[in-house]
């Protein structure tokens, strides 16, 4: 059962447009979100978070939006640029599980120039 | 630098054969984690520690053991290797502070069953 789903196995955006990366999720007990890049060959590395207290979340060209009626959130990069070429990897955690997460199966996202 | 070593970086077993994958951490973290990752599929978690002493269970922990014996240190071990036990071990740790910061990976050892 996959509590975590991530419906676009790819996606291919150009270089200076924006990227929007979504993410569903079953469980409402998950009330902390991440998003993670992984590059071949390397472990994922952290880009952003969000809690569930809020709905938005910046960090320079990364934005992330929680919609917690429809159990959803995306991961806009903007503008996109070659190097964002990865697989994004969203995960969830619940409050109390000692920080465990759930991932989603990922995202791969191809930049093109 | 500082951050989480994996070791090895790639390992081909015989069916049947045991080996330990290494994991430390210098970063002084609490919480350390090992997740899987098959092809086309998301991370999936092994076993988890909380501190030195403690661990418990993930959601796949089956044909797996591990041992918190110090903060840096979490090795995971495989017995009697399965074909299923194909995939990519990462190892990662985050301090017991919340995930606002997410958590730090390993670059993973890759294994391979034969």
């Amino acid at each position: 059962d996959q509590q975590v789903k991530q419906n676009s196995p790819s996606l291919s955006v150009q270089e200076g447009r924006i990227s929007i990366l979504n993410c569903d999720y079953t469980n409402s007990m998950f009330d902390y979100f991440l998003w993670y890049k992984k590059y071949p060959a390397e472990g994922p590395t952290f880009l952003i978070s969000i809690s569930s207290i809020k709905d938005k979340n910046e960090d320079g060209r990364f934005t992330v939006f929680l919609n917690k009626s429809a159990k959803h959130l995306s991961l806009h990069i903007v503008p996109s640029q070659p190097g964002d070429s990865a697989v994004y990897f969203c995960a969830a955690s619940e409050s109390g599980t000692a920080s465990k997460l759930t991932f989603g199966t990922g995202t791969r996202l191809q930049v093109t120039l | 630098n500082a951050g989480v070593t994996q070791t090895p970086k790639f390992r081909i077993l015989k069916i049947g054969q045991s080996m330990t994958l290494q994991c430390a951490q210098d970063m002084n973290h609490n919480y350390m984690y090992w997740y899987r990752q098959d092809p086309g599929m998301g991370l999936k978690l092994i076993y988890y520690s909380v501190g030195a002493g403690i661990t418990d269970k993930g959601e796949v922990p089956n044909g797996y053991n591990v041992s918190r014996s110090t903060t840096e240190d979490f090795p995971l071990r495989l017995e009697l290797a399965a074909p299923s036990q194909t995939s990519v071990y990462f190892c990662a740790s985050t301090k017991d502070l919340g995930l606002a910061y997410g958590y730090t990976f390993g670059s993973g050892t890759r294994l391979t069953v034969v």
